[in-house]
């Protein structure tokens, strides 16, 4: 049993270049995140989907895109890569997306925009 | 908007308790989690508190007063593990605010 997992681990792009950064999950969870980690900011929301089929912006969505065609799967896409999306990338799953739930957080992938 | 503040650093000595504090103003709230989180890994849940008081699990602690935004992890009995990042999340319209985190390091 995996629970959530992320790929790649890292990447060093180049600016201008589309990117996918790929999720998924084996707990069956309905609810699923993304968020940037940066020095000093924390943890912010780039998108969320509370079930298979529906998405919705987070803080920080511009220069983002997402899509949710099950339950499992949930990938992240830059369009066209800019250097201040130089970032540590986190995906997440709640049961539900409840207030109570708690989320379950991949192990990350490092991304460098150059 | 949201504004999660608490502590960049903290110290303290192996065997001793350390209290975190983390305050908040957000435009909704739906209780408060916070996440352990060592350096190079992913958050790991810790704790929730959506009533006023105190919740013990363990050696760590969590307490919140939704009348002053205020909330913080008390950790006792430290041990080297422990130095880690803990970040205080707010979750408003059943959403995640995170504040910077707050990194303990546990000196010998």
């Amino acid at each position: 049993i995996a629970g959530i997992t992320q790929a790649p681990t890292s990447q060093i792009l180049a600016a201008g270049r589309r990117m996918t950064l790929r999720c998924t999950q084996d707990m069956r969870h309905n609810a699923m995140y993304w968020y940037r980690q940066d020095l000093g900011l924390g943890l912010r929301l780039i998108h969320y989907s509370n079930t298979a089929g529906t998405t919705g912006k987070g803080e920080v969505p511009d220069g983002y895109s997402v899509s949710r065609a099950n339950t499992d799967d949930f990938p992240l896409t830059l369009a066209s890569a800019v250097p201040s999306q130089t970032s540590v990338y986190f995906c997440a799953s709640s049961l539900a997306g409840g207030p109570s739930d708690e989320q379950f957080f991949g192990p990350g992938t490092r991304l460098t925009v150059l | 908007g949201q504004n999660i503040d608490q502590p960049t650093e903290m110290t303290a000595t192996e065997g001793a308790i350390v209290q975190i504090n983390c305050t908040y103003q957000t435009s909704g709230f739906n209780g408060l989690f916070w996440y352990q989180q060592h350096a190079g890994e992913a958050p790991t849940f810790l704790s929730y508190n959506v009533l006023d008081g105190l919740e013990e699990k363990g050696r760590f602690s969590s307490f919140l007063s939704r009348s002053k935004g205020y909330s913080y992890l008390l950790l006792k009995e430290l041990q080297m593990k422990d130095s880690a990042s803990y970040l205080c999340a707010v979750n408003n319209d059943y959403k995640l605010s995170f504040g910077a985190g707050t990194t303990v390091t546990v000196r010998a």
